[in-house]
């Protein structure tokens, strides 16, 4: 089993702040990194799927980079809201339909 | 409207009894998958299936098991031999085994 790692586990931040967490990965069988928003009480929502080392994506005020050389990837979130609040997830996946190995989340909460 | 459904949202059993977990889609998604969710640990995968009438063990699947006679369908059944069953099971789908997934809302598993 893959080890994917994220940090910090949880932040508050005020809203309007900027803020970014981290994803880390193996490096080696990297196939595509997936990140997700799970909402308490909603089901965990795909964000961006990402492939290629330097890929940047960008939704709305959320965006994230890869890089697969080093095994890690940002998730930035500029201007926070109240409803960026939820938990951030990203899952490595090495090679199709087995090999997709989550990470344990960051809790981000904004406070109002 | 598409989506994954689950049933249901809370589950109550008693030791040694065998229970199974409710997932349907109506994506028209070749792939489904079964993930357990414990306090402070990531989703981990039970069970997957590539396409009807197929199914494939993931990194945790000694205590279940699982059938995929329709497309659309894809149960889990918690059998007594899983010893820890209290858990957050989440149903996911998704095109094929690369791709985003999309997630159910959960059906949280009580065993008393």
């Amino acid at each position: 089993i893959l080890n994917v790692e994220q940090s910090p586990q949880s932040l508050h931040v005020q809203e309007g702040d900027s803020t970014n967490f981290t994803c880390s990965f193996p490096s080696s069988n990297f196939y595509a990194l997936h990140w997700y928003r799970w909402e308490t009480a909603k089901s965990p929502e795909a964000l961006f799927v990402m492939t290629l080392n330097g890929d940047e994506k960008k939704k709305g005020r959320i965006s994230a980079t890869l890089n697969t050389k080093e095994g890690y990837s940002y998730l930035y979130i500029k201007g926070s809201q109240p409803e960026d609040s939820a938990t951030y997830l990203c899952a490595l996946n090495s090679g199709g339909y087995q090999k997709v190995t989550f990470g344990t989340g960051t809790k981000l909460q904004v406070i109002p | 409207d598409g989506g994954i459904t689950q049933s249901p949202k809370y589950l109550f059993r008693k030791e040694g009894q065998n229970v199974t977990l409710s997932c349907e889609q109506n994506l028209n998604h070749d792939a489904m998958y079964w993930y357990r969710q414990d306090p402070g640990q990531g989703l981990r995968l039970i069970y997957y299936s590539q396409i009807v009438n197929d199914f494939q063990k993931g990194d945790i699947a000694e205590g279940y098991s699982v059938s995929r006679e329709k497309k659309e369908s894809f149960p889990l059944t918690v059998t007594s031999a899983q010893k820890n069953p209290t858990a957050f099971y989440l149903c996911a789908s998704s095109i094929d085994g690369y791709n985003e997934q999309f997630f159910g809302p959960g059906t949280r598993l009580t065993v008393l």
